[in-house]
């Protein structure tokens, strides 16, 4: 099975301020079509994940502009340009490349 | 408005059985490929597994941690998709999220317990 690790485990913003949140997987996640198969979500307490990030660098939609993923390979990096109040909860990388798909421990972010 | 909703959660002793469901709307169910996801109190989200479509015979893959005890079905006239757990651990304890992940679309989450 593929490891997703991230870091930090924790995080704690404050509003205004950059933040960024690093994912490596134990294999490369670039598949043989060309497209690498990172993703990353955002929980909230008492609700399902919602995508955020889609093959490593695209945006979702709806997902505001403030947030951008970039990596490749195995290293991979959610940044967000000016925290909000919003984004608090729990980050998570997930690897599509093959099956068991696997998550990252989660990150939580805390204003 | 596309949406799933997941129903049949509920408390079960160590060794039983449960089944899920998972009533889909709003989009093309029959085309899907429908994942499983749980998530124990607390915890990070695991990947159980998916089925496919008709198209690709309805294949299944499994978690190695559910693979042997628990059974994805679909019922595509019903635009349902079904999780059976047998023999059911403690450790199987969570909520159990179904979910299209192409276009971000989960269940509420139905939440099962396994506990004597």
């Amino acid at each position: 099975d593929i490891v997703m690790t991230q870091t930090p485990l924790s995080l704690s913003v404050t509003p205004g301020q950059p933040a960024s949140i690093s994912c490596k997987s134990s294999q490369s996640l670039l598949h043989s079509v060309g497209k690498t198969f990172l993703y990353w979500y955002l929980q909230k307490p008492g609700q399902p994940p919602r995508l955020l990030m889609y093959e490593v660098s695209n945006r979702f939609s709806g997902v505001p502009d403030r947030f951008s993923g970039s990596g490749s390979g195995t290293d991979f990096t959610l940044k967000i340009s000016r925290v909000e109040a919003e984004d608090v909860g729990i980050y998570y990388c997930m690897q599509a490349i093959q099956p068991p798909w696997t998550f990252g421990q989660g990150t939580k972010v805390e204003i | 408005e596309m949406q799933l909703v997941e129903s049949g959660g509920g408390l079960v002793q160590p060794g039983g059985s449960l089944k899920l469901s998972c009533a889909a709307s709003g989009f093309t169910f029959s085309d899907s490929v429908m994942h499983w996801v749980r998530q124990a109190s607390g915890k990070g989200l695991e990947w159980v597994g998916r089925i496919r479509s008709k198209a690709d015979n309805y294949a299944t893959t499994y978690a190695a941690s559910v693979k042997g005890r628990f059974t994805f079905s679909r019922d595509d006239s019903k635009n349902t998709a079904y999780l059976q757990m047998n023999s059911l651990k403690t450790e199987d304890t969570a909520v159990y999220y179904c979910t299209r992940p192409d276009y971000d679309l989960w269940g509420q989450g139905a939440l099962v317990t396994v506990s004597s």
